[in-house]
C-alpha cells in the first residue's frame, strides 16, 4: 500500500511569488491534513479537508488556502509568498476526519520551501 | 491556552540505555489524547504510542510505553534497550475535541540521539 506522497519535495520560491503542494493520501483515506513546521516550532496546524469539505482552520492568514479533490487528493496554496513562510510543510492522512480523536494520521515526507 | 512543552531540546544517550522524555501539557478538559510521534532524518512523522486520557493504564508499544500523570499533566516516553535507529526528533502532540471542531497541539520537539 503506498504511503502519503508530497510534491514537489524541494521548493524555491521568491518573495511575493505563488506556489502550490500537492498531496496524495493513502488510498481509502478521505481526509488530509496540512502543517507547518518551523525549527523550533513543532508543527503548527493549517487546515483539514475531509470529503472535498474543508473542515478545521487553524489560525493562519489567508494567503494560506487548500483544496481537496474527489480523489480525496490535495494541494495547498500560498499566494504572496514571505520570508517567514520558509518552512517543511506536512501533510497527514487518515481514515476518518480528525473529528474521531482516536484516528490515525500518516505523514508525507513533506515539501522543503523555502523563499527568497 | 493550550499548551504542551517539551522541556529537553535534546538528548543523547548510549546504545541499549534507556530514556525518557518529558512532556507536560496544560488544559482544564477531562477527556482528550496524547500522542508521541517520531520524526527521523528522512522528515516522515511516525506515529510511536497514543494514550486516551480516560484510560488510567499506560499505553506501551513494543519497546515504547508512556507514564501518564493526569492529575500532574505529564506524559513523558520511556524507550527501553534505545537502538540506533531511534534516532530522531520526537515530538508530544495533544488532542481535543471541543465546539464541532478539534484542536491538535504540538510540542517544540526533543532531538533525540542514540550513540553506538
Amino acid at each position: 500500500k503506498a504511503g502519503v506522497t508530497q510534491t514537489p519535495r524541494y521548493l524555491i520560491k521568491t518573495r511575493g511569488q505563488q506556489v502550490t503542494l500537492s498531496c496524495s493520501p493513502i488510498s481509502g483515506h478521505r481526509s488530509v491534513s496540512w502543517y507547518q513546521q518551523t525549527p523550533g516550532q513543532g508543527l503548527q496546524f493549517l487546515f483539514e479537508y475531509f470529503s472535498e469539505t474543508q473542515r478545521n482552520k487553524g489560525n493562519f492568514p489567508g494567503r494560506f488556502s487548500g483544496r481537496q479533490f474527489s480523489n480525496s487528493r490535495s494541494e495547498m496554496n500560498v499566494s504572496t509568498l514571505e520570508l517567514g513562510d520558509s518552512a517543511l510543510y506536512l501533510c497527514a492522512s487518515s481514515q476518518e476526519s480528525g473529528r474521531a480523536l482516536n484516528t490515525e494520521a500518516f505523514f508525507g515526507q513533506g515539501t522543503r520551501l523555502t523563499v527568497v | 491556552a493550550q499548551t504542551v512543552t517539551q522541556s529537553q531540546p535534546e538528548m543523547s544517550v548510549q546504545e541499549a540505555e534507556t530514556v525518557t522524555l518529558s512532556c507536560t501539557y496544560d488544559t482544564s478538559e477531562s477527556n482528550y489524547y496524547l500522542f508521541w510521534y517520531k520524526q527521523p532524518p528522512s522528515r516522515q512523522m511516525i506515529l510511536v504510542i497514543r494514550q486516551e486520557a480516560y484510560k488510567q493504564q499506560n499505553a506501551t508499544e513494543n519497546r515504547f510505553s508512556v507514564n501518564f500523570q493526569k492529575a500532574a499533566k505529564s506524559f513523558s516516553l520511556k524507550i527501553s534497550d534505545s537502538q540506533l535507529g531511534d534516532t530522531a526528533m520526537y515530538f508530544c502532540a495533544f488532542m481535543r475535541w471541543m465546539d464541532s471542531n478539534y484542536q491538535l497541539i504540538w510540542g517544540a520537539g526533543t532531538k533525540l540521539i542514540i550513540k553506538p
